[in-house]
């Protein structure tokens, strides 16, 4: 069955671009979130979507960045003038339910380079 | 605020071993769930165990068991008769009734022939 996908797989960007990430969750699911993870590091958490409502958006390191999912189902990150420190994987993770009782599923990741 | 403790930046153990791997959480909040993942060098986060914070038994899934102390706010998980296949980075999360999900920052197993 088709799990989460996220493209692009990587990207590279020249400092000061924007870049967009794109996530598609498991169908029906109702839960998504965003993470970045650094090398070496845990995932930290970004953002919530719980259908089309972002229910949290504390993570967001800055206003560079900005979630959207505005049918409640895919999802868009967008980083405006990238940063290097703005490198990491960012994952994609989407839950069954909005229960706190329900594992994430997991996309691939979208590997950003700033240069 | 650090929500997440994991205090082992790595571990090592003899393969067919059994190995602990801790995690400490904090929460106000009566309603939460802790999950155990993992995450090979490919890169993919493989979901392993979850145990909810009403849950009066310890989880486990196969190989994998949460020890699970709420009065402790830890979370270990516990993997049996280890594979060299377990080497990979393990996460503890917690996931707080609210929606947010924070991570620890991981544990690298080395599983030894």
């Amino acid at each position: 069955g088709a799990g989460v996908s996220q493209s692009p797989r990587y990207k590279v960007a020249k400092r000061g671009q924007d870049v967009a990430l794109r996530c598609d969750p498991i169908s029906g699911h109702v839960s998504l979130f965003w993470y970045q993870q650094a090398l070496g590091q845990g995932p930290e958490f970004l953002t919530y979507f719980q259908n089309e409502a972002q229910l949290d958006k504390s993570g967001l390191p800055s206003d560079r960045f900005f979630a959207e999912r505005p049918e409640g189902s895919v999802s868009t990150l967008k980083i405006q003038r990238t940063q290097q420190e703005d490198s990491a994987v960012y994952l994609c993770a989407s839950s069954t339910h909005r229960d706190a009782a329900y594992e994430q599923y997991f996309g691939p990741g979208t590997r950003l380079t700033v240069t | 605020a650090q929500k997440i403790t994991q205090t082992q930046p790595g571990m090592f153990v003899q393969e067919k071993e059994a190995v602990t791997l801790d995690c400490t959480y904090d929460t106000s909040d009566p309603s939460y769930g802790l999950f155990w993942y993992k995450q090979p060098s490919s890169g993919e986060m493989i979901f392993l165990i979850y145990q909810g914070s009403y849950d009066q038994q310890n989880a486990t899934e196969g190989r994998y068991s949460l020890n699970f102390q709420k009065a402790r706010k830890s979370a270990n998980l516990v993997i049996s008769a280890s594979q060299l296949g377990d080497s990979a980075m393990y996460f503890c999360a917690m996931r707080e009734a609210g929606g947010q999900c924070r991570f620890g920052a991981g544990t690298r197993l080395t599983v030894k022939p």
